[in-house]
């Protein structure tokens, strides 16, 4: 069975400084990693994703993540953010072989301050 | 590309209604996901279809609800009898065919049961 643990509702940042928003994952076989934004009354939207290689991965808009297979973790990061940036994020693991389905974490609120 | 279309944006249905919502994929796509969202389930997993065909409905509750793909264009999810609990915001994503963890989602179908 696959879970996707995100640990903190809600974080509040102000405009410029750095934020990580956590991840833990529980699954045995090979998976894909990825994090999505929603804004207020939209869908969701692509951030990045990780399956194997490097495990730093870059995505849109200054966003990064890192995989860690000993920690069961999939953190988000970014450097400097944006009052933009304030959405909820949610990460996802989906196996490779079998369904194709996403399994979602309960998503993190990221508010920035200005 | 236009992006996952889906409609209606908003649906206000009275208990025992029947609700169907739309969705046409993003050309070239060939899976397509339903997913219902809500404050206290979150993202819960409905359905895929993939080429057309109806490969993964675990997550679709057993009575009242239903999936279909009649085509490559488009897709709907038709809730029978609707009740209160019905209330949510329904996803719908699609996916090149590999299956890769990386979704494309609609703006959502917020359903309102009186």
């Amino acid at each position: 069975t696959q879970t996707v643990s995100q640990s903190d509702a809600h974080v509040t940042v102000f405009e410029g400084d750095s934020v990580e928003l956590r991840c833990n994952y529980s699954y045995g076989g090979s998976i894909y990693l990825s994090w999505y934004i929603q804004h207020h009354g939209h869908g969701l939207q692509f951030l990045l994703k990780y399956y194997s290689g490097n495990p730093v991965v870059q995505g849109v808009n200054g966003f990064e993540a890192e995989f860690s297979k000993s920690d069961s973790s999939f953190h988000l990061r970014k450097a400097s953010v944006h009052w933009s940036d304030s959405a909820v994020y949610f990460c996802a693991v989906s196996a490779t072989s079998g369904s194709w389905q996403l399994i979602f974490g309960s998503g993190t609120q990221l508010t920035v301050m200005p | 590309n236009a992006g996952v279309i889906q409609t209606p944006r908003h649906k206000v249905t009275g208990k025992g209604q029947e609700a169907t919502l739309w969705c046409e994929p993003i050309s070239g796509h060939s899976a397509v996901f339903w997913y219902r969202q809500t404050i206290v389930q979150g993202l819960e997993f409905l359905t895929y279809f993939r080429n057309q065909a109806p490969i993964d409905d675990s997550g679709m509750p057993k009575e009242r609800f239903s999936a279909q793909m009649p085509n490559q264009s488009h897709s709907t999810l038709k809730i029978q009898s609707t009740q209160p609990q019905d209330s949510a915001v329904y996803l719908c994503a699609s996916s090149l065919g590999q299956g890769t963890g990386q979704l494309y989602f609609g703006e959502g179908s917020k359903l309102t049961v009186l």
